[in-house]
């Protein structure tokens, strides 16, 4: 069974401060590594991507890709209220090529 | 922007009624997915299509069946609805699995 684990939380950060969400994924085969945010009551939303070891940054998010450790995580610079939310990651599975396989989500809470 | 369109936000039937979900896509994705969120229990996929006609079992396909006659167009269906179906089932479509996924605004379905 290929896996995806996330710590639930919640994860309770102050504002201005680093968020750092982290997932494990049994497929060595997995090549490609998504965060998505997903605000109660809504759909989840894109909001990271990668696909090569190291790091990859988008304004106030960093993606970290370590396929040795099968570890993936996301840090979230400069937490504002606004990023409270459930952060699912997902990775490919390599069994099936157009298929995610998705973790069960952190929740985020950033308080002011 | 690619648009996944869920025809209904909330919905509410009775037990033993054959239920319709409707998911349109607008990007001529390949891939179709349905998928039921519970709390807890994070996203698991019902069914998924990799082309027009093509269907394949996800995880939790009992009590499910789904169509797809169009490309653009993919349902899920009900065929004797019963309370445990009560979820929020949120579609998805993707070009290639390491695109990732664009959702729709989900399904929120009672069953009573």
């Amino acid at each position: 069974q290929k896996e995806v684990e996330q710590n639930s939380g919640p994860l309770s950060v102050p504002e201005g401060a680093i968020a750092s969400l982290n997932c494990t994924y049994s497929d060595r085969g997995s090549q490609s590594f998504f965060w998505y945010r997903q605000y109660s009551g809504k759909s989840p939303e894109l909001i990271m991507f990668i696909y090569s070891n190291g790091d990859k940054e988008d304004g106030r998010f960093t993606a970290q890709l370590n396929k040795a450790s099968q570890y993936v995580s996301l840090l979230i610079r400069d937490s504002q209220p606004s990023d409270s939310a459930t952060y699912l990651c997902a990775v490919t599975f390599s069994g099936g090529y157009n298929k995610l396989i998705f973790g069960a989500g952190t929740r985020l809470a950033v308080h002011p | 922007d690619v648009k996944v369109t869920q025809s209904s936000r909330y919905l509410v039937k009775r037990t033993g009624e054959k239920v319709f979900l409707e998911c349109v896509q607008d990007m001529d994705h390949e891939n179709m997915f349905w998928y039921r969120q519970d709390p807890g229990l994070g996203l698991r996929l019902i069914y998924f299509s990799y082309d027009v006609k093509m269907k394949e079992k996800g995880d939790i396909p009992e009590g499910y069946s789904v169509s797809r006659e169009k490309k653009e167009r993919f349902s899920l269906i009900l065929e004797s609805a019963s309370t445990n179906q009560t979820s929020m089932y949120l579609c998805a479509s993707s070009l290639r699995g390491d695109y990732g996924y664009t959702f729709g605004s989900g399904t929120r379905l009672t069953v009573v």
